[in-house]
């Protein structure tokens, strides 16, 4: 079975600064999805990045960059310039590829906090 | 084009009583997602229906719950005689239908639905 794990249960950073959070994953599978998803306090998931397994290229979406290392299965996500209205839960989530409607598998969450 | 919308967002239960959740996916998305987010814990997947037909539920517990995403309305998660161990948020997502083998679905999430049992 599929596994995500985020092993930083909480992160802080100032204002500007950047921040890594940490998530890998379990799979036998070799074509999947991975995803980082962000829940402030609203509760509302917001979809802040995905990426594709069989791309070598690391996703970015403005401010938010992932390091994706297929071999060592850890899919990390940077912040930049990071700003008050980031802090929130952030949740890693793996999902397998060419089936639709299959399940997300999510992580525990990292909760990121952020200081001016 | 409104995103997923939940309702109600927040539900107040004694035990044993029912609790409805109801979903309303995106236009123009027939699939739609259950999870439930225990506190302190990720999301963790319940059961995913398209129109009229439950595809797969293997994270529903096999009592006192049940979903239904009709032709007509919103998708219903249902649970029956609730106990405080079910006190949680539900979220629902959606997702198109996509005919690209290659693509992937990404699921759009509501806002969710606390549930809180006394």
């Amino acid at each position: 079975a599929q596994t995500v794990t985020q092993s930083q249960p909480e992160m802080s950073v100032q204002e500007a600064e950047t921040v890594t959070l940490s998530c890998t994953y379990d799979t036998s599978e070799s074509d999947y999805y991975l995803f980082w998803y962000k829940q402030p306090p609203s509760r509302q998931m917001i979809l802040v990045i995905r990426q594709e397994a069989y791309k070598q290229q690391n996703a970015t979406e403005n401010r938010f960059s992932v390091n994706f290392q297929k071999a060592a299965k850890s899919f990390s996500l940077k912040i930049s310039d990071s700003q008050l209205g980031d802090a929130a839960m952030y949740f890693c989530a793996y999902r397998r590829r060419g089936q639709a409607g299959t399940a997300l598998i999510f992580g525990k969450g990292t909760t990121l906090s952020v200081s001016s | 084009n409104a995103g997923v919308m939940q309702n109600p967002r927040h539900l107040v239960r004694r035990r044993g009583q029912e609790a409805r959740l109801r979903c309303s996916p995106m236009k123009g998305h027939s699939h739609v997602y259950w999870y439930r987010q225990l506190p302190e814990e990720g999301l963790k997947f319940m059961v995913y229906l398209q129109k009229e037909n439950i595809i797969d539920e293997s994270g529903m517990p096999k009592e006192r719950f049940s979903a239904e995403f009709p032709k007509e309305g919103p998708s219903i998660l249902r649970i029956q005689q609730v106990v405080r161990g079910d006190s949680a948020a539900y979220f629902c997502a959606s997702s198109p239908v996509i005919l690209d083998y290659k693509r992937t679905d990404t699921q759009y999430f509501g806002p969710g639905t606390r549930l809180t049992v006394l």
